[in-house]
C-alpha cells in the first residue's frame, strides 16, 4: 500500500531534550516536506527536499533541522525544543514538487 | 511575504446543495495549485489540482476555477453529501517550490 509513515504519532518531551520524528514513503517520490500546524494559523511549511541530499527551509525553519539521506526517509530533528514547538506535524511526499502530496497521519508533540 | 487565504472560515450547506470554498493567493508566480480536504483526526487528503495555464479543472463532483488576473481560485462541490464535512484548505506553490496554506474552512453539511 502506497503510504506515508510517521513516527511517534504522540510524543510529550521536555523543554530541550533533542527529538527527532521519522518520516519514511514507499511510493519513490522526489519531493518530501514537512508542515506544522496550529489553530488558526493552517499549515505552515518548515523544510522541504527536493531529492537525496537537497534541503531547502519553508516558512518556518527556525529551531528545526532536517535532513536527506535516503530517497524514502526524511526525518525531522529538534535538537532543543522549546514550548512554542507544541504543533502537530504532518510529513508528505510527491512525485515531483508540482504534483500531488501525499501526507502521512501526523505527529502531535507537546513540549513542556 | 507570500501568502494564501481562505474567503470563510465556516460554511454550513444543506445536503444535496452546491458548495464553494474561495481562496485567494497573493504572489502573482504561483504556478500550481491545489485543495486538501482534512477530517478530524486525519492528515489532509488531495481533492484536486490545477495548474496555471489552465482556467478551469473538473473532477468527480469537483470543480477548481483559477482566475490569474485577481489571484483567485475556488472549489466547487456538486451535490454536496454529509461525508463532504472536512476542513478544505488550498495551497498554491511559490517560488523556490515552496508551498503556502490557507487557513482552511470547514464546511458543515446539514442533513
Amino acid at each position: 500500500e502506497a503510504q506515508v509513515t510517521q513516527n511517534p504519532r504522540y510524543l510529550i518531551t521536555v523543554t530541550g531534550k533533542k527529538l527527532t520524528v521519522t518520516c519514511s514513503q514507499n511510493m519513490n517520490h522526489e519531493y518530501m516536506s514537512w508542515y506544522r500546524q496550529d489553530p488558526g494559523l493552517g499549515l505552515r511549511q518548515i523544510y522541504y527536499s527536493m531529492n537525496v541530499e537537497v534541503t531547502d527551509k519553508g516558512d518556518v525553519p527556525e529551531g528545526y533541522k532536517v535532513s536527506r539521506k535516503e530517497k524514502r526517509n526524511f526525518p525531522l530533528i529538534l535538537e532543543s525544543p522549546s514550548p512554542n514547538q507544541t504543533s502537530l506535524y504532518f510529513c508528505a511526499s510527491s512525485w515531483k514538487s508540482a504534483y500531488e502530496q501525499y501526507f502521512g497521519p501526523g505527529t502531535r508533540l507537546t513540549v513542556t | 511575504g507570500e501568502s494564501v487565504g481562505l474567503h470563510l472560515p465556516t460554511l454550513s450547506v444543506q445536503e444535496g446543495d452546491n458548495s464553494i470554498i474561495n481562496c485567494a493567493y497573493s504572489n502573482s508566480a504561483s504556478d500550481y495549485f491545489i485543495w486538501y480536504k482534512q477530517e478530524s483526526g486525519k492528515g489532509p487528503q488531495f481533492i484536486i489540482d490545477i495548474r496555471s495555464n489552465m482556467d478551469k479543472r473538473q473532477g468527480q463532483r469537483v470543480t477548481v476555477l483559477l482566475n490569474k488576473t485577481v489571484k483567485h481560485l475556488s472549489l466547487q462541490i456538486a451535490a454536496t453529501q454529509p461525508g463532504d464535512s472536512a476542513v478544505y484548505f488550498c495551497a498554491a506553490r511559490g517560488s523556490g517550490n515552496q508551498f503556502y496554506f490557507g487557513t482552511g474552512t470547514s464546511l458543515t453539511v446539514i442533513p
